[in-house]
Protein backbone atom coordinates (compact mmCIF):
# COMPACT_ATOMS: atom_id res chain seq x y z
CA UNK A 1 0.00 0.00 0.00
CA UNK A 2 1.27 3.70 -0.51
CA UNK A 3 1.99 5.22 2.40
CA UNK A 4 3.10 9.14 3.51
CA UNK A 5 5.47 10.01 5.91
CA UNK A 6 5.85 12.75 7.91
CA UNK A 7 8.14 14.38 10.88
CA UNK A 8 5.74 13.67 13.52
CA UNK A 9 6.78 17.47 15.08
CA UNK A 10 8.15 20.58 13.78
CA UNK A 11 9.21 23.78 16.57
CA UNK A 12 9.67 26.93 14.59
CA UNK A 13 9.75 30.39 15.49
CA UNK A 14 7.61 33.91 14.64
CA UNK A 15 8.45 34.99 10.98
CA UNK A 16 10.49 32.25 10.27
CA UNK A 17 9.73 30.34 6.91
CA UNK A 18 8.71 26.56 7.78
CA UNK A 19 9.59 23.78 5.32
CA UNK A 20 7.21 20.19 5.84
CA UNK A 21 8.39 17.15 4.12
CA UNK A 22 6.31 14.27 2.73
CA UNK A 23 7.73 11.36 1.43
CA UNK A 24 5.17 9.03 -1.06
CA UNK A 25 7.09 6.75 -2.58
CA UNK A 26 4.26 4.62 -4.28
CA UNK A 27 2.37 7.72 -5.55
CA UNK A 28 0.40 6.74 -8.70
CA UNK A 29 0.61 8.53 -11.87
CA UNK A 30 -2.98 9.86 -11.50
CA UNK A 31 -2.18 11.16 -7.90
CA UNK A 32 -2.79 14.99 -7.04
CA UNK A 33 -0.76 15.28 -3.51
CA UNK A 34 -2.99 17.83 -1.32
CA UNK A 35 -1.72 19.50 1.92
CA UNK A 36 -4.47 19.91 5.14
CA UNK A 37 -4.33 21.53 8.29
CA UNK A 38 -6.45 20.62 11.66
CA UNK A 39 -6.67 22.99 14.70
CA UNK A 40 -7.57 20.81 17.49
CA UNK A 41 -11.47 19.42 17.41
CA UNK A 42 -11.87 21.24 14.05
CA UNK A 43 -11.84 19.32 10.51
CA UNK A 44 -8.79 19.60 8.17
CA UNK A 45 -8.95 22.96 6.26
CA UNK A 46 -7.38 23.00 2.81
CA UNK A 47 -3.85 24.36 2.11
CA UNK A 48 -3.18 23.76 -0.95
CA UNK A 49 -2.82 20.65 -3.80
CA UNK A 50 -0.81 20.21 -6.32
CA UNK A 51 0.24 17.52 -8.98
CA UNK A 52 4.27 18.50 -10.30
CA UNK A 53 6.63 21.02 -10.23
CA UNK A 54 5.83 24.18 -7.59
CA UNK A 55 2.23 25.59 -6.91
CA UNK A 56 1.68 28.76 -4.73
CA UNK A 57 -1.22 30.45 -3.41
CA UNK A 58 -1.87 33.16 -0.48
CA UNK A 59 -0.73 31.05 2.84
CA UNK A 60 1.72 28.70 0.77
CA UNK A 61 3.59 27.32 -1.39
CA UNK A 62 4.12 23.41 -2.44
CA UNK A 63 7.40 21.97 -4.56
CA UNK A 64 7.30 18.55 -6.36
CA UNK A 65 10.32 17.48 -7.56
CA UNK A 66 10.45 15.31 -10.77
CA UNK A 67 9.80 11.93 -9.52
CA UNK A 68 7.37 13.10 -7.49
CA UNK A 69 7.91 10.42 -4.10
CA UNK A 70 8.34 13.54 -2.01
CA UNK A 71 6.46 16.76 -1.68
CA UNK A 72 7.21 20.08 0.43
CA UNK A 73 4.94 22.05 2.01
CA UNK A 74 6.25 26.21 2.88
CA UNK A 75 4.68 28.32 4.75
CA UNK A 76 6.37 31.71 4.73
CA UNK A 77 6.59 33.63 7.61
CA UNK A 78 4.55 32.06 10.10
CA UNK A 79 2.66 33.42 12.99
CA UNK A 80 1.58 31.77 16.32
CA UNK A 81 -1.85 31.04 14.77
CA UNK A 82 -0.23 28.08 12.27
CA UNK A 83 0.10 26.22 15.25
CA UNK A 84 -1.36 23.07 13.78
CA UNK A 85 -1.13 19.58 12.66
CA UNK A 86 -0.38 19.37 9.04
CA UNK A 87 -1.39 16.18 6.76
CA UNK A 88 -0.68 15.64 2.98
CA UNK A 89 -2.62 13.31 1.40
CA UNK A 90 -2.22 11.46 -1.59
CA UNK A 91 -4.24 8.57 -3.27
CA UNK A 92 -3.71 5.19 -1.92
CA UNK A 93 -4.05 1.97 -3.84
CA UNK A 94 -5.86 -0.77 -1.40
CA UNK A 95 -5.30 -4.57 -1.99
CA UNK A 96 -8.59 -4.91 -3.43
CA UNK A 97 -7.61 -2.29 -6.31
CA UNK A 98 -10.03 0.41 -4.72
CA UNK A 99 -8.47 3.82 -4.39
CA UNK A 100 -8.82 5.08 -0.39
CA UNK A 101 -7.90 8.40 0.50
CA UNK A 102 -5.57 7.87 3.77
CA UNK A 103 -3.65 10.47 5.57
CA UNK A 104 -0.65 10.30 7.14
CA UNK A 105 0.41 10.35 10.52
CA UNK A 106 0.62 14.13 10.51
CA UNK A 107 3.33 16.80 11.49
CA UNK A 108 2.40 18.89 14.72
CA UNK A 109 3.89 22.14 14.16
CA UNK A 110 4.70 24.43 16.81
CA UNK A 111 5.21 28.02 16.91
CA UNK A 112 6.98 29.95 19.32
CA UNK A 113 7.34 33.41 20.09
CA UNK B 1 -17.67 27.35 6.83
CA UNK B 2 -16.20 24.85 4.47
CA UNK B 3 -20.26 23.78 3.12
CA UNK B 4 -20.20 20.13 4.77
CA UNK B 5 -22.84 20.44 7.15
CA UNK B 6 -22.60 17.09 10.03
CA UNK B 7 -24.95 16.87 12.85
CA UNK B 8 -25.67 16.10 15.51
CA UNK B 9 -22.05 17.52 16.75
CA UNK B 10 -22.23 16.04 19.96
CA UNK B 11 -23.65 12.69 20.91
CA UNK B 12 -23.58 10.45 23.98
CA UNK B 13 -24.43 6.75 24.57
CA UNK B 14 -23.78 3.83 25.77
CA UNK B 15 -22.23 0.41 24.94
CA UNK B 16 -24.18 -2.02 22.71
CA UNK B 17 -26.42 1.33 21.56
CA UNK B 18 -26.59 2.45 17.68
CA UNK B 19 -26.11 5.86 16.77
CA UNK B 20 -26.50 7.36 12.82
CA UNK B 21 -24.11 10.36 12.39
CA UNK B 22 -25.65 12.61 9.24
CA UNK B 23 -23.76 14.56 6.85
CA UNK B 24 -24.51 17.18 4.05
CA UNK B 25 -22.05 17.49 1.50
CA UNK B 26 -21.66 21.45 0.02
CA UNK B 27 -23.56 21.90 -2.97
CA UNK B 28 -22.97 20.03 -5.87
CA UNK B 29 -20.52 17.98 -4.80
CA UNK B 30 -21.11 14.29 -5.47
CA UNK B 31 -18.56 12.31 -3.25
CA UNK B 32 -18.89 11.71 0.37
CA UNK B 33 -15.99 10.61 2.48
CA UNK B 34 -16.67 9.69 6.25
CA UNK B 35 -13.00 9.86 8.52
CA UNK B 36 -12.81 8.82 11.98
CA UNK B 37 -10.25 10.37 14.37
CA UNK B 38 -9.81 8.90 18.03
CA UNK B 39 -8.25 11.42 20.32
CA UNK B 40 -4.66 12.36 19.61
CA UNK B 41 -4.92 10.13 16.28
CA UNK B 42 -4.69 10.69 12.76
CA UNK B 43 -7.42 10.71 10.74
CA UNK B 44 -8.55 7.21 9.31
CA UNK B 45 -10.59 6.72 6.34
CA UNK B 46 -13.54 4.76 6.62
CA UNK B 47 -15.05 5.33 3.14
CA UNK B 48 -16.20 7.05 0.54
CA UNK B 49 -19.42 7.28 -1.69
CA UNK B 50 -19.91 8.64 -4.91
CA UNK B 51 -23.10 9.56 -6.40
CA UNK B 52 -24.71 6.94 -4.40
CA UNK B 53 -22.71 4.29 -5.24
CA UNK B 54 -19.49 2.89 -2.89
CA UNK B 55 -16.21 4.21 -4.12
CA UNK B 56 -13.90 3.19 -1.65
CA UNK B 57 -13.63 1.48 1.24
CA UNK B 58 -10.64 1.86 4.20
CA UNK B 59 -10.86 0.74 7.88
CA UNK B 60 -14.31 0.64 8.67
CA UNK B 61 -15.62 -2.37 10.98
CA UNK B 62 -18.34 -4.60 9.73
CA UNK B 63 -20.24 -2.50 12.75
CA UNK B 64 -20.17 0.20 10.81
CA UNK B 65 -22.41 1.07 7.51
CA UNK B 66 -22.87 4.01 5.38
CA UNK B 67 -24.77 4.76 3.00
CA UNK B 68 -25.29 7.87 0.64
CA UNK B 69 -28.99 8.97 -0.64
CA UNK B 70 -30.55 10.21 -3.96
CA UNK B 71 -30.55 13.36 -2.43
CA UNK B 72 -26.37 12.75 -2.01
CA UNK B 73 -26.64 13.44 1.85
CA UNK B 74 -24.98 10.62 3.90
CA UNK B 75 -25.41 8.95 6.64
CA UNK B 76 -22.87 7.00 9.26
CA UNK B 77 -24.85 4.33 11.13
CA UNK B 78 -22.60 3.05 14.01
CA UNK B 79 -23.54 -0.44 15.84
CA UNK B 80 -22.82 -2.22 18.79
CA UNK B 81 -20.88 0.13 20.16
CA UNK B 82 -18.01 0.09 22.40
CA UNK B 83 -16.13 2.13 24.30
CA UNK B 84 -13.37 2.54 21.72
CA UNK B 85 -15.43 3.98 19.24
CA UNK B 86 -15.34 6.70 20.66
CA UNK B 87 -13.70 9.47 18.53
CA UNK B 88 -15.09 12.42 16.31
CA UNK B 89 -16.01 11.62 13.42
CA UNK B 90 -16.06 13.84 10.27
CA UNK B 91 -17.14 13.63 6.99
CA UNK B 92 -16.19 15.30 3.83
CA UNK B 93 -17.08 15.87 0.41
CA UNK B 94 -15.68 16.77 -3.08
CA UNK B 95 -16.81 17.76 -6.35
CA UNK B 96 -15.58 14.49 -8.15
CA UNK B 97 -14.00 11.42 -7.14
CA UNK B 98 -11.25 12.62 -4.44
CA UNK B 99 -7.33 14.36 -4.05
CA UNK B 100 -6.30 11.34 -6.60
CA UNK B 101 -8.19 13.49 -9.86
CA UNK B 102 -7.12 16.73 -8.84
CA UNK B 103 -10.58 17.64 -7.38
CA UNK B 104 -10.00 18.98 -3.65
CA UNK B 105 -11.72 17.90 -0.25
CA UNK B 106 -14.01 20.00 2.24
CA UNK B 107 -14.30 18.40 5.63
CA UNK B 108 -17.39 18.95 7.93
CA UNK B 109 -16.62 20.25 11.69
CA UNK B 110 -17.02 16.72 12.96
CA UNK B 111 -19.89 14.49 15.39
CA UNK B 112 -17.91 14.29 18.52
CA UNK B 113 -19.22 10.52 19.50
CA UNK B 114 -18.76 9.54 23.39
CA UNK B 115 -19.89 5.65 24.33
CA UNK B 116 -20.16 5.36 28.21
Amino acid sequence: LAKTTQPISMDSYEGQEVNITCSHNNIATNDYITWYQQFPSQGPRFIIQGYKTKVTNEVASLFIPADRKSSTLSLPRVSLSDTAVYYCLVGDMEDTGRRALTFGSGTRLQVQP
Amino acid sequence: DSGVTQTPKHLITATGQRVTLRCSPRSGDLSVYWYQQSLDQGLQFLIQYYNGEERAKGNILERFSAQQFPDLHSELNLSSLELGDSALYFCASSVGTGGYSGNTIYFGEGSWLTVV
